[in-house]
C-alpha cells in the first residue's frame, strides 16, 4: 500500500525556535517529496520539494533534508514565526503524467508569539 | 492566488443525492486532478483529467465520476452520497506532470 506516515500529528513551537516535521514512506518508486502549508479555508499551496537525487535543499527559512536509504524526510522552519501556524502535509508521487500525490495525514503547527 | 476556483464554497446534500462540483483550471494548464480531504486529514487522490481523458484514478467507487471541458474546466460529480462523503473537496491544476496548484475546495456535507 502507497502510505506516507506524517509526525507528529501537532506541534507547538514559541517565536524563533526550529520547527521539525517528519515523513516516512513506503514506496520506493516516489521520486518527487513536496510540502504543502494549508491555513483554515484555503487549499494546499505548495512550499518546497525535493527530489531523491539530493540529500537537502533549502529555500528562506524552510528546508527539507531526505534520507534515501531510510526512506525518510523531514521539513525544518527555522526562526518560526505566528504566521506560519498552519498545518503542514508532506506528500511523495511517481514519476509520470499522472503525478498522483500521496499525501501524510497532516501536523497542525502553532508558532506563539 | 493560484487561478484555480471552485464552486460552490459549500454544499449540503442529503444521503442518495447526487451532487456535481465545478473547477476551473489556472490558465494555461491542461491537468485538472481531484481530491478528497476528510476532516483532520491530508488529501486523498481521486481522479486525474489530461486533455478530457481520465488519466489516473485512486481508489474511490465508480459513483465518482468525472469530466474535463475543452476549455480544461472540470466537474466531480458523486452519486449516491453516503454520510462518508462529507469532505473538503480539493482541484489541483497543473501541467501534466508538474506542479499541482491547488484551489480552496468545495467543503460537501451529506446529512
Amino acid at each position: 500500500q502507497q502510505q506516507v506516515k506524517q509526525s507528529p500529528q501537532s506541534l507547538i513551537v514559541q517565536k524563533g525556535g526550529i520547527s521539525i516535521i517528519n515523513c516516512a514512506y513506503e514506496n520506493t518508486a516516489f521520486d518527487y517529496f513536496p510540502w504543502y502549508q494549508q491555513f483554515p479555508g484555503k487549499g494546499p499551496a505548495l512550499l518546497i520539494a525535493i527530489r531523491p537525487d539530493v540529500s537537502e535543499k533549502k529555500e528562506g527559512r524552510f528546508t527539507i533534508s531526505f534520507n534515501k536509504s531510510a526512506k525518510q524526510f523531514s521539513l525544518h522552519i527555522m526562526d518560526s514565526q505566528p504566521g506560519d501556524s498552519a498545518t503542514y502535509f508532506c506528500a511523495a508521487s511517481k514519476s509520470g503524467s499522472a503525478r498522483q500525490l500521496t499525501f501524510g495525514s497532516g501536523t497542525q503547527l502553532t508558532v506563539l508569539p | 492566488e493560484t487561478g484555480v476556483t471552485q464552486s460552490p464554497t459549500h454544499l449540503i446534500k442529503t444521503r442518495g443525492q447526487q451532487v456535481t462540483l465545478r473547477c476551473s483550471s489556472q490558465s494555461g494548464h491542461n491537468t485538472v486532478s481531484w481530491y478528497q480531504q476528510a476532516l483532520g486529514q491530508g488529501p486523498q487522490f481521486i481522479f486525474q483529467y489530461y486533455r478530457e481523458e481520465e488519466n489516473g484514478r485512486g481508489n474511490f467507487p465508480p459513483r465518482f465520476s468525472g469530466l474535463q471541458f475543452p476549455n480544461y474546466s472540470s466537474e466531480l460529480n458523486v452519486n449516491a452520497l453516503e454520510l462518508d462523503d462529507s469532505a473538503l473537496y480539493l482541484c489541483a491544476s497543473s501541467w501534466p506532470g508538474d506542479e499541482q496548484f491547488f484551489g480552496p475546495g468545495t467543503r460537501l456535507t451529506v446529512l
